[in-house]
């Protein structure tokens, strides 16, 4: 079955260390998306990737980090720049523009809770 | 600044009623919208959605209005079962660009028997 895999589900960091979240996805699916959850704040989006090797900045971008080496993946690194780096991860794919129904739609995967001690 | 706005946290409603979820935007350049259902600890799924030309779209149990003039949509689902207790967010595409996606605070919604 196609889908988006977050990995690790759970992640302990401490302050001040670099941590990296994992998204692969098969679904072929051009675009993708790393959002943050944070409670009464819905989800605001970090970076996204259109194409391999290419990424733009979302709405907070500041003290994140991300690469598109493959099509399949778009891993995600928290650094110690984060201020307040506790938060439900989310990772989402799209397909291209020109694809037919569904070309709106963003699949997400299951997420990363990542806290900070 | 919030662009997409559901300014009701929770909702309750008792099973086999209807239940109404409400979403207002700010801004006119949006062309998309979608309702998004997440469970806890899980990802949101995609549930329903509309294009800004339409002002209605129906899928089973579930409709979405929209009424463009007022920068409002609302989801309504009839009849109300136990498995819709979820969070809801509504989500705004820009017309043009990287088809980012806004999205709503969350509404969390509980089916009560």
């Amino acid at each position: 079955d196609g889908g988006i895999t977050q990995s690790p589900k759970y992640l302990f960091r401490k302050e001040g260390q670099n941590v990296t979240l994992s998204c692969e996805q098969n679904l072929n699916h051009d675009a993708m998306y790393w959002y943050r959850q944070d409670p009464g704040q819905g989800l605001r989006l970090i970076y996204y990737s259109q194409i391999v090797n290419d990424f733009q900045k979302g709405d907070i971008a500041e003290g994140y980090s991300v690469s598109r080496e493959k099509k399949e993946s778009f891993p995600l690194t928290v650094t110690s720049a984060q201020k307040n780096p506790t938060a439900f991860y989310l990772c989402a794919s799209r397909a291209a523009r020109r694809s037919l129904s569904g070309a709106n739609v963003l699949t997400f995967g299951a997420g990363s809770r990542l806290t900070v001690l | 600044d919030q662009q997409v706005k559901q300014n009701s946290p929770s909702l309750s409603v008792q099973e086999g009623r209807i239940s109404i979820l409400n979403c207002d935007y700010t801004n006119s350049m949006f062309d998309y919208f979608l309702w998004y259902k997440k469970y806890p600890a899980e990802g949101p799924t995609f549930l329903i959605s509309i294009s800004s030309i339409k002002d209605k779209n129906e899928d089973g149990r579930f409709t979405v209005f929209l009424n463009k003039s007022a920068k409002h949509l609302s989801l309504h689902i009839v009849p109300s079962q136990p498995g819709d207790s979820a969070v809801y967010f509504c989500a705004a595409r820009y017309v043009q660009g990287a088809q980012k996606l806004v999205f709503g605070q969350g509404t969390r919604l509980t089916i009560n028997p």
